[in-house]
């Protein structure tokens, strides 16, 4: 199985700010990884795909960037409806892997 | 609009099977993968298999003794099978489709998320 490591695992920060969460996978995807964004009682909301493309209604004021091992979600100018917890995903290969998850909270 | 409302029993016995269902609406079953994601405070994001139009299936190898996923195009519904089940398959299981963009596949629309919980 490919192994997704996040880091960090939680990050205060203000309305306003700039936050960069980055994600390892243990062996090459090329740019099939996506992020996560969830809110506390929901599910997952897809917000980037193939690392780097938005989802259809996704403010630009996310991004993703990387490939091959290495990958970057960066927020800015955080809103109030940022915080919440962000996961990585590889669509390499199955079985599909997530990583642990980052959890951005108001500073 | 594409939605996913899935149902199942909460409350399970250890020992017991867990069985859940989604009703997939505003899409058919071609061209997706109709998948099983859970998340547990333990481990976080697991996904448990994934089965596609023709019936084709794919499992996690840790899962793959107990689980089984089957759908019903009829009905436009697919469903999970757990055997088993012990306190370690306590989790929030969701239901997702997994449709293809650019190259790859990833879970773009996910079910409302059903609590089951195994104990004595």
């Amino acid at each position: 199985d490919i192994q997704m490591t996040q880091s960090p695992s939680s990050v205060s920060a203000s309305v306003g700010d700039r936050v960069t969460i980055t994600c390892r996978a243990s062996q090459g995807i090329n740019t099939w990884l996506a992020w996560y964004q969830q809110k506390p009682g929901k599910a997952p909301d897809l917000l980037i795909y193939a690392a780097s493309t938005l989802q259809s209604g996704v403010p630009s004021r996310f991004s993703g960037s990387g490939s091959g091992t290495d990958f970057t979600l960066t927020i800015t100018s955080l809103q109030p409806e940022d915080f919440a917890t962000y996961y990585c995903q590889q669509a390499d290969s199955v079985p599909h892997t997530f990583g642990q998850g980052t959890k951005l909270q108001i500073k | 609009q594409v939605h996913l409302q899935q149902w199942g029993a909460g409350l399970l016995k250890p020992s017991e099977t867990l069985s859940l269902t989604c009703g997939v609406y505003g899409e058919s079953f071609s061209r997706n993968y109709w998948s099983w994601i859970r998340q547990s405070p333990g481990k976080g994001l697991e996904w448990i298999g994934e089965i596609n139009h023709s019936g084709s299936a794919n499992y996690s190898p840790s899962l793959k003794s107990r689980v089984a996923i089957s759908l019903d195009t009829s009905k436009k519904q697919f469903s999970l099978r757990l055997s088993s089940v012990t306190a370690a398959d306590t989790a929030i299981y969701y239901c997702a489709r997994k449709h293809r963009y650019s190259y790859a596949y990833y879970f773009d629309y996910w079910g409302q998320g059903t609590l089951v919980t195994v104990s004595s």
